[in-house]
C-alpha cells in the first residue's frame, strides 16, 4: 500500500530534550516536506526536500534541521525543542509534476512542556 | 503574513444549502490545489488546477482557478453532512519550490 509513515505519532517531552520524529514513504517521491499546523495558522512549511541530500527552508525553520539521506526517509530533529514548537506536525511527499498529488503521513502530535 | 487567505474562516450551514469557500493571494502560482481534512488525521487531496480559468467538478464540488492564477473558489452544491470537514488550499507559487497553505475553512453541515 502506498503510504506516507510517521513515528511517533503522540509524543510529550521536556523543553531542552532532543528528539527525532522520522518519516518514510514507499512511492519513490523526490518532493518530500514537514509541515505544522496550529490553530488558526493553517499549514506551515518547516523544511522540503526536493531529491536524496537536497534540503531547503519553508516557511518556519527555526528550531529545526532535517536530513535526507535516503529517498525514502526525511527525518526532522528538533535539537532542543522549546514551548512554542507544541504543535501537530505533518511529513508529505510527492512526484515532481504540477498536477502530481501530495500525500500526507498521520500526523504528529507534539507538547513541548 | 498569509500568501493565501481562505474565507470564510468558519461556516455552519444546513444540509441542501449551497456555500461558497474563496482562496486569494496576490501572488501569482503555477499550480493550485484543495484538501479536505478529518480530525486527526492528514489532508487529502481533492482536486489540483494548473490552467488559469480552469473548473473542475468533482459530484458536487466545483473549483475554479482564477484567470489570472491568483485566486480560487470551491462551490459546493446541495451540502451533506458528510462534507462537514477543514477545507485548505494550497500553491505552489510561480517561482521557487515552497508550498504554502491556506488558513483553512472549518464546515459543518447540519442535517
Amino acid at each position: 500500500e502506498a503510504q506516507v509513515t510517521q513515528n511517533p505519532r503522540y509524543l510529550i517531552t521536556v523543553t531542552g530534550k532532543k528528539l527525532t520524529v522520522t518519516c518514510s514513504q514507499n512511492m519513490n517521491h523526490e518532493y518530500m516536506s514537514w509541515y505544522r499546523q496550529d490553530p488558526g495558522l493553517g499549514l506551515r512549511q518547516i523544511y522540503y526536500s526536493m531529491n536524496v541530500e537536497v534540503t531547503d527552508k519553508g516557511d518556519v525553520p527555526e528550531g529545526y534541521k532535517v536530513s535526507r539521506k535516503e529517498k525514502r526517509n526525511f527525518p526532522l530533529i528538533l535539537e532542543s525543542p522549546s514551548p512554542n514548537q507544541t504543535s501537530l506536525y505533518f511529513c508529505a511527499s510527492r512526484p515532481w509534476g504540477l498536477r502530481e498529488t501530495q500525500y500526507f503521513g498521520p500526523g504528529t502530535r507534539l507538547l513541548v512542556l | 503574513t498569509q500568501l493565501l487567505e481562505q474565507s470564510p474562516q468558519f461556516l455552519s450551514i444546513q444540509e441542501g444549502e449551497n456555500l461558497t469557500v474563496y482562496c486569494n493571494s496576490s501572488s501569482v502560482f503555477s499550480s493550485l490545489q484543495w484538501y479536505r481534512q478529518e480530525p486527526g488525521e492528514g489532508p487529502v487531496l481533492l482536486v489540483t488546477v494548473v490552467t488559469g480559468g480552469e473548473v473542475k467538478k468533482l459530484k458536487r464540488l466545483t473549483f475554479q482557478f482564477g484567470d489570472a492564477r491568483k485566486d480560487s473558489s470551491l462551490h459546493i452544491t446541495a451540502a451533506q453532512p458528510g462534507d462537514t470537514g477543514l477545507y485548505l488550499c494550497a500553491g505552489k507559487p510561480n517561482t521557487g519550490n515552497q508550498f504554502y497553505f491556506g488558513t483553512g475553512t472549518s464546515l459543518t453541515v447540519i442535517p
